[in-house]
């Protein structure tokens, strides 16, 4: 166990849909991290957030936008959803910027 | 951005060999890490290891830094190991991961 959590962990949406991934980071972490994974463009970094703040964009379509609270829980919203937006979609966490631990996924799938 | 290059694509190899990993990348790092993503799609951080040589029990990686590469090291595979290796990187300031294609690795019985 990373101690990273996503929710949920299967999504089952239509094409037009939107949806919201939910992230809590390990304790104490303050960077987030999106990252998706597909079998024709592999494991690809979106976006990062450092304390509430962006501090690095990926492949990052505009159709997705995500956030990090407070709490430092982050959301990752994906909108307008297509058939090729079916991946596995992780977030990940870290302290340092050193090691980065990832969450379990959450595997979405668009029909 | 920088380039990362894993082989061999894919390895079959029997419970109990060895297996030499590579990862290649075209810039300098700041960040390396080895994954292993097992069956059910965790992603399991094994190093984080930008330079030198690190060992836990039967998996060992070693970076060179200076010419671009990095190796892991699998000893006496067991089918548990079985799953995909990536490697991963980031040259630095406010930088994700990338990720190469990763090596294929089934153990068999």
């Amino acid at each position: 166990d990373s101690g990273v959590t996503q929710t949920p962990k299967h999504l089952i949406t239509a094409t037009g849909q939107r949806v919201t991934l939910r992230c809590s980071p390990r304790s104490g972490d303050l960077s987030v991290y999106w990252y998706q994974q597909s079998l024709d463009q592999g494991l690809q970094f979106l976006i990062q957030y450092y304390n509430g703040e962006e501090r690095a964009k990926g492949n990052i379509l505009e159709r997705f936008s995500a956030q990090q609270f407070p709490d430092l829980h982050s959301e990752l919203n994906l909108s307008s959803l297509e058939l090729g937006d079916s991946a596995l979609y992780f977030c990940a966490s870290s302290a340092t910027g050193n090691t980065i631990y990832f969450g379990e996924g959450s595997w979405l799938t668009v029909v | 951005g920088i380039q990362v290059e894993q082989s061999p694509p894919d390895l079959i190899l029997q419970e109990g060999a060895n297996s030499t990993l590579r990862c290649n990348f075209s810039d300098s790092v700041n960040n390396l890490q080895w994954f292993h993503q097992n069956p059910w799609g965790q992603l399991i951080n094994l190093f984080y290891i930008p330079s030198g040589t690190k060992q836990n029990g039967r998996l060992s990686a070693t970076t060179v830094a200076t010419e671009r590469y990095s190796l892991l090291y699998i000893s006496s595979s067991q089918t548990t190991d079985s799953g995909v290796y990536f490697c991963a990187v980031s040259g630095g300031g406010a930088d994700g991961l990338t990720f190469g294609k990763g090596t294929h690795l089934i153990i068999q019985p």
